[in-house]
């Protein structure tokens, strides 16, 4: 039941570099929120952007949504090496009462010292 | 700290043997959820509950059970633990269901074996 699909699988950058992320969905949602994941840790929230907003920023993170493209971008400014992790974009449809959210697999970011 | 705890964080079972996993959170969240994670899998949903007393099938319920006798506690049980069952599991709540983002938990490595 996979719906969100993130591009790239993979990104090596330096410190102090943008980090682009890009999430695919295929219906209509309610929200789009975006996750990161150390490894061997939990999933932590990061941002949610309702289907009726298209830009949200949260300290050196902005998430767009394109409703017409079906897609969002999750941009990280001068990365840091805090910063590795994978990110996951999780969305929820806006059709039907089991409303739950759809996780895509998630880009795995490495940000070089 | 306020958020979601999960015991225990390792366990090796045998094949066939039954355990108990259980998810407690002190956020006063009406929604909690049981994930199971795997590589190439993105992330799961179990089951699930959106108040005490209740649970619903998620994605890939079988082989497991769910109970909510109180709000803060999610209890996830394997009846008999099979070799597909290896995983790491993540606990979620949340205030408002998928309206609102997700508190994880850090996760149960569970190998059977």
């Amino acid at each position: 039941s996979q719906q969100g699909e993130e591009d790239p699988q993979a990104l090596s950058i330096q410190e102090g570099e943008n980090a682009t992320m890009n999430c695919s969905y295929k219906t209509s949602i309610n929200n789009l929120q975006w996750y990161r994941q150390n490894s061997g840790r939990g999933l932590v929230h990061l941002i949610l952007i309702r289907s009726n907003e298209r830009e949200k920023h949260s300290g050196r993170l902005r998430v767009t949504l394109d409703t017409s493209k079906k897609s969002s971008s999750l941009l990280i400014t001068a990365s840091r090496a805090a910063d590795t992790a994978s990110y996951f974009c999780a969305t929820v449809p806006r059709a039907g009462n089991n409303r739950k959210l759809i996780w895509g697999l998630g880009t795995s970011l490495a940000v070089n010292p | 700290n306020a958020g979601v705890t999960q015991t225990p964080k390792f366990r090796v079972l045998k094949t066939g043997q039954s355990m108990t996993l259980l998810c407690a959170q002190d956020m006063n969240h009406e929604y909690m959820y049981w994930y199971r994670q795997d590589p190439g899998m993105g992330l799961r949903l179990i089951h699930y509950s959106v108040g005490e007393g209740t649970t619903a099938k998620g994605e890939v319920p079988d082989g497991y059970n769910v109970s909510r006798l109180k709000k803060q506690n999610f209890l996830l049980g394997l009846e008999s633990a099979a070799p597909s069952q290896t995983s790491v599991y993540f606990c979620a709540s949340s205030s408002q269901g998928e309206l609102y983002g997700y508190t994880f938990g850090s996760g149960t490595r569970l190998t059977v074996v």
